[in-house]
């Protein structure tokens, strides 16, 4: 059964970049879309964008100025990196095979808070 | 692009049905078949239960179903459990390699 899980501090400043990196287990990163998602507590899910192997991106209108997402074939992780962060992007951040238009199967989630 | 419109709350008796509208636009949810539905219980991820409209992934009861009708899609959940407690989430493909998703929906079983 294929698991994704999240990584990357749980703190960042204002201001500073927000990075997290997703690794996959007991699946191969290639031939699929890898999505980021997040969801602020207690509020709904916000699609942030997605990469495929190759490296093709496609980001959210939402955050296109300040997300950049990335991937390591030979480790099997993909990475995003969220720039100018307010407390407004505070938030559990979950990442996922997309297929199919949906989202199978995600991680468990990584909380991250912004805060000095 | 802004949130697909979800009722807040919904809620059922036991062995009830409960129906979630997630209501959208021509541009995502009248304008393709990719919607999806996942049911995210208290501290826990997502979980996919509805993929293209009305198909269920392996392992998903039937007593899940998925249906579209215009800028509309719903969520039909029959003989309704306990563990059906739980929040339950919609997305549509938007065109332009993007996604929407709902504002989400809190079942409560009474």
């Amino acid at each position: 059964q294929v698991q994704l899980q999240e990584s990357g501090p749980g703190r960042v400043k204002p201001s500073e970049t927000l990075s997290l990196t997703c690794t996959i287990y007991d699946a191969s990163i290639r031939g699929f879309f890898w999505s980021w998602i997040r969801q602020p507590a207690g509020k709904g899910l916000e699609w942030i964008g997605r990469i495929y192997p190759s490296g093709t991106t496609n980001y959210s209108p939402s955050f296109q100025s300040r997300v950049t997402m990335s991937v390591d074939t030979s480790k099997n992780q993909f990475s995003m990196k969220l720039t100018s962060v307010t407390a407004a992007d505070t938030a559990s951040y979950y990442c996922a095979i997309s297929q199919r238009g949906a989202f199978d199967i995600w991680g468990q989630g990584a909380m991250v808070t912004v805060s000095s | 692009q802004s949130a697909l419109t979800q009722p807040p709350s919904a809620s059922g008796s036991p062995g009830q049905s409960v129906i979630i509208s997630c209501t959208g636009t021509s541009s995502d949810v009248g304008a393709y078949s990719h919607v999806s539905w996942y049911q995210q219980h208290a501290g826990k991820a997502p979980k996919l239960i509805i993929y293209e409209v009305t198909k269920r992934p392996s392992g998903v009861p039937d007593r899940f179903s998925g249906s579209k009708s215009g800028n509309t899609a719903s969520l039909t959940v029959s003989g309704l459990q306990a563990d059906d407690e739980a929040d339950y989430h919609c997305s549509s493909y938007a065109g332009n390699n993007n996604y929407v998703f709902g504002t989400g929906t809190k079942v409560t079983v009474l």
